[in-house]
């Protein structure tokens, strides 16, 4: 089974300051990646996915991420933090297979990024 | 741009009550999933469906089944809940996944359930 792992469930940076959340993932294939950005009290949105293609990845709001296949890493990073940032950010994980299917994510545990003004 | 619509928003319950949660997809998307997040939890899968029938399944409990109807929409029936129940339970739906490519997952704004 599929497995991501978070490194730090709380990140703390200023605004301003580059921000890196770490993702890794555990399988012999590289399944499709994606982060996820949740604000308090709201729904799952999008920031960015590796499906295929040029392993940088640039999202929404700045965001991007580099699959690294040597590493089994996807991780997220901002050149400049903004308070508007503060959310909890999820790495997920979805198989990837030669035929159809509705296979559900499996995410990670989620880090918590604080901004300092 | 139209999104997945979840209803209700909020739903308060007693213990060993049932519980039906619903969902309507994106215009055109034929595949729905199912998530439940508790307090401070990331999300876990419970199942999807594609054309009505069961795609993939996760650690969705016996006491809880799904289906999708011919329109699409899809319901989540919960039964005999419990304390452990209470959670946000998230919709998605996307296009099918064809061979080789993937279809992003749209995620709903969420159905609170609390089990008192």
């Amino acid at each position: 089974a599929q497995s991501v792992t978070q490194l730090g469930s709380h990140v703390s940076v200023s605004e301003g300051a580059l921000v890196l959340l770490r993702c890794n993932y555990s399988s012999s294939v590289p399944p499709y990646l994606f982060w996820y950005v949740q604000y308090p009290n709201q729904g799952l949105q999008l920031l960015l996915k590796y499906t295929t293609g040029a392993t940088l990845v640039k999202g929404i709001n700045g965001f991007e991420a580099e699959f690294k296949k040597s590493e089994t890493s996807f991780h997220l990073t901002k050149p400049s933090a903004h308070m508007s940032d503060a959310a909890e950010y999820f790495c997920a994980v979805s198989d990837r297979h030669s035929g159809g299917g509705a296979d559900g994510l499996t995410f990670g545990k989620g880090t918590h990024l604080i901004i300092q003004p | 741009a139209a999104g997945v619509i979840q209803s209700p928003r909020h739903l308060i319950k007693e213990k060993r009550e049932t519980a039906t949660l619903k969902c309507y997809p994106i215009p055109r998307h034929d595949t729905v999933y199912w998530y439940q997040q508790g307090p401070g939890q990331d999300p876990q899968f419970l199942i999807s469906f594609y054309e009505k029938m069961q795609s993939d399944k996760g650690s969705i409990p016996d006491r809880f089944s799904a289906q999708q109807f011919s329109d699409y929409h899809s319901e989540l029936n919960m039964s005999s809940l419990e304390l452990g129940d209470s959670a946000l339970y998230f919709c998605a739906s996307s296009l099918e996944r064809t061979s080789g490519l993937y279809n992003e997952q749209f995620f709903g704004p969420g159905t609170r359930l609390t089990v008192l």
